[in-house]
């Protein structure tokens, strides 16, 4: 079984500033990792993902995330937010065995909300 | 293609009446997945679809809850009788594989009163 945990549920931050957006997770087996995003009134959405290869991957809006598995963490980063990166973000883990949806675990979720 | 579609997008309700959640996935999406999300448990599966037949609903927490599929552009999450403690958003999401992206709806905020 596995588990992740989004320490932070709320994350304040000025526009323009750096942003990182904890995520930690227990396996005991090889795992993937994602990030979804919940824009306000709307549904979640595959922000980036960790399946093998690079442990750094960025997604198409600037944000990148680093898989550390020494430290069993997968934090998110933006080193400038702009408004329009106000959502709730959510991090999942899965184990890279026999893959699928069904398998992922989400954490609880931290909401992002840019400070103008 | 418009989304994955849900309605409605509120209810409030009363306890012990029965709440009929519902969802149209894309097109061409083979699996549809239901999930519930708290502020303390954050996301949980509770069941999912493979062309039209539940797989795994080891997720729903009571027998109050139901979920069918009776066609590959339609599914239903049902409560009855319903709840306080059912009070949560609902989403539905689906995928055209299994380990492909998930695609989620808006989602469904009930309120059991």
């Amino acid at each position: 079984a596995q588990s992740v945990t989004q320490l932070d549920s709320q994350v304040p931050v000025f526009e323009e500033a750096p942003v990182e957006l904890r995520c930690n997770y227990s396996s005991s087996v090889s795992v993937y990792l994602f990030w979804y995003v919940q824009y306000p009134n709307q549904g979640l959405q595959l922000l980036l993902k960790y399946l093998s290869g690079s442990t750094l991957v960025e997604s198409i809006n600037g944000f990148e995330a680093e898989f550390n598995k020494s430290q069993t963490s997968f934090h998110l980063r933006k080193p400038s937010v702009h408004i329009s990166d106000t959502a709730e973000y959510f991090c999942a883990v899965s184990s890279s065995s026999n893959f699928g949806n069904e398998k992922l675990t989400f954490g609880t979720g931290t909401r992002l909300t840019i400070i103008p | 293609d418009a989304g994955v579609i849900q309605s409605p997008r509120h209810e409030v309700t009363e306890m012990g009446q029965e709440v009929t959640l519902r969802c149209k996935p894309i097109s061409g999406h083979d699996y549809l997945f239901w999930y519930r999300q708290t502020m303390m448990r954050g996301l949980e599966l509770l069941i999912y679809f493979n062309n039209n037949v539940p797989i795994d609903d080891s997720g729903m927490p009571e027998d109050r809850f139901s979920a069918k599929m009776p066609n590959a552009s339609f599914s239903t999450l049902k409560i009855q009788p319903s709840e306080p403690r059912d009070s949560a958003v609902y989403f539905c999401a689906s995928s055209p594989q299994p380990e492909s992206e998930l695609f989620f709806g808006e989602g469904s905020r009930l309120t059991v009163l």
